[in-house]
């Protein structure tokens, strides 16, 4: 079994400031990972994912995700936020070689302050 | 590419009544997932649908069931509706076979159907 724990519930930034958004993952077996964003009212958009290969992963809107097998964790990160980055988020893990469930963590809130 | 679709984008029912919610999936994916998000949490697994049959299931009761057709399009129904059943159902298509490799083991969601039950 797997399971997905986001660390923070809520954060809050500046506008232009760096921003981490924490991901520790439990699983018995090999897994994939993904972040997801999540807009009021809408559905989830695939920001990144990690497969294999290169732990540094990038993906949309100028997010990036670091995959460390040793300590669990998947963190995503940004230099530099905008106001339209405000959103949900979620991390979330699936079985390899593909094709299960995905188990999604409880979303952090990241909200841009001007 | 439409992506995924799903339909009605909202509903409200009554506790006690039925009801069917619709996803077509992405064009080139013939998996269909469910998902339920209650409000402030994240997407809980419903059941998965592959070659038209149920292939994994989540922790829910019987009265969540599904069906997927030979065009790969798939229903929720959800029978007996409860206070509790009030959320977002999210639907996701991928290309992948459950348990095999060679899809390309990303899911993409529709923007799902609100269900308010009262």
């Amino acid at each position: 079994a797997q399971s997905v724990t986001q660390l923070d519930s809520q954060v809050p930034v500046f506008e232009e400031a760096p921003v981490e958004l924490r991901c520790n993952y439990s699983s018995s077996v090999s897994v994939y990972l993904f972040w997801y964003v999540q807009y009021p009212n809408q559905g989830l958009q695939l920001l990144l994912k990690y497969l294999s290969g290169s732990t540094l992963v990038k993906g949309i809107n100028g997010f990036e995700a670091e995959f460390n097998k040793s300590q669990t964790s998947f963190h995503l990160r940004k230099p530099s936020v905008h106001i339209s980055d405000t959103a949900e988020y979620f991390c979330a893990v699936t079985q390899r070689p593909g094709g299960f469930k995905t188990i999604f963590g409880a979303g952090t809130r990241l909200f841009v302050k001007a | 590419d439409a992506g995924v679709t799903q339909s009605p984008t909202h509903l409200i029912k009554t506790r006690g009544q039925q009801v069917t919610l619709r996803c077509s999936p992405k064009s080139g994916h013939d998996t269909v997932s469910w998902y339920q998000q209650a409000l402030g949490q994240g997407p809980q697994f419903i059941f998965q649908y592959y070659e038209e049959e149920e292939r994994q299931r989540g922790n829910f009761p019987d009265r969540f069931s599904g069906h997927q057709f030979p065009n790969y399009s798939s229903e929720l129904n959800v029978n007996a509706l409860l206070l509790g059943d009030s959320a977002l159902y999210l639907c996701a298509s991928s290309d992948d076979r459950p348990g095999f490799s060679g899809g390309t083991d990303t899911q993409y969601f529709g923007p799902g159907t609100r269900l308010t039950v009262l």
